[in-house]
């Protein structure tokens, strides 16, 4: 298995661009979640899904959208990008009962 | 989600072990104590779980006390491939599983 995997690794977005970053699990996991990280501080959740067609807030959604059409894969969207959202970005999943949450190798996104 | 409060940095000789506290003194009775760990810019690595019993696998042990308030993350024995950010969070079962991470403790292990 491929675990957790994650689209770009690095990007660099200008200021009110858009871009979307991928995420997919091949566990068949029904939990998947997004998280930010900014420099020296722990994650903060962003969305979240308990399965396919369900989506909910996390700590800090504002900025952000995903959408959960598949059990495997939890895309996370930004428009209009701005420097706020300059941060790296994990996305991980979980198996319903199941006690930890498998992170993928994450995202580093630039907004200039 | 019960806050958790813990060192900002610990430092460990390699070879010894590393005990690593982690203070929740707010902690609800069906609330777990989960331990990750994030090596240099990985993602997080789960270590650990327990609810109120001490816990052991191969990574490590978790020793809660009793009132629950408090507890001690232990790696046996620390080798320079254990220094990362550990992350105490104190989780409720159910509403989506989602972790809470504060900013965590900085273990450096030294040779």
């Amino acid at each position: 298995n491929a675990g957790v995997t994650q689209t770009p690794k690095f990007r660099i977005l200008k200021i009110g661009q858009s871009m979307t970053l991928q995420c997919a699990q091949d566990m068949n996991h029904n939990y998947m979640y997004w998280y930010r990280q900014d420099p020296g501080m722990g994650l903060k959740l962003i969305y979240y899904s308990v399965g396919a067609g369900i989506t909910d807030k996390g700590e800090v959604p504002n900025g952000y959208n995903v959408s959960r059409s598949t059990t495997e894969d939890f895309p996370l969207r930004l428009e209009l990008a701005a420097p706020s959202q300059t941060s790296v970005y994990f996305c991980a999943s979980s198996q319903l009962g199941d006690y930890e949450q498998y992170f993928g190798p994450g995202t580093r996104l630039t907004v200039t | 989600d019960a806050k958790t409060t813990q060192p900002p940095s610990m430092d460990c000789a390699e070879g010894r072990a590393a005990n690593l506290p982690c203070n929740h003194s707010t902690i609800s009775g069906n609330e777990y104590v989960y331990w990750y760990r994030q090596i240099h810019s990985q993602g997080p690595q789960y270590i650990i779980h327990g609810l109120k019993n001490n816990e052991t696998n191969e990574m490590a042990s978790l020793i809660i006390t009793e009132d629950r308030k408090s507890s001690t993350l232990i790696l046996p024995h620390a080798t320079l491939r254990d220094t990362a950010v550990y992350y105490c969070i104190v989780r409720v079962e159910g509403n989506g599983n989602k972790l809470v991470f504060g900013a965590g403790t900085i273990l450096r292990v030294k040779s």
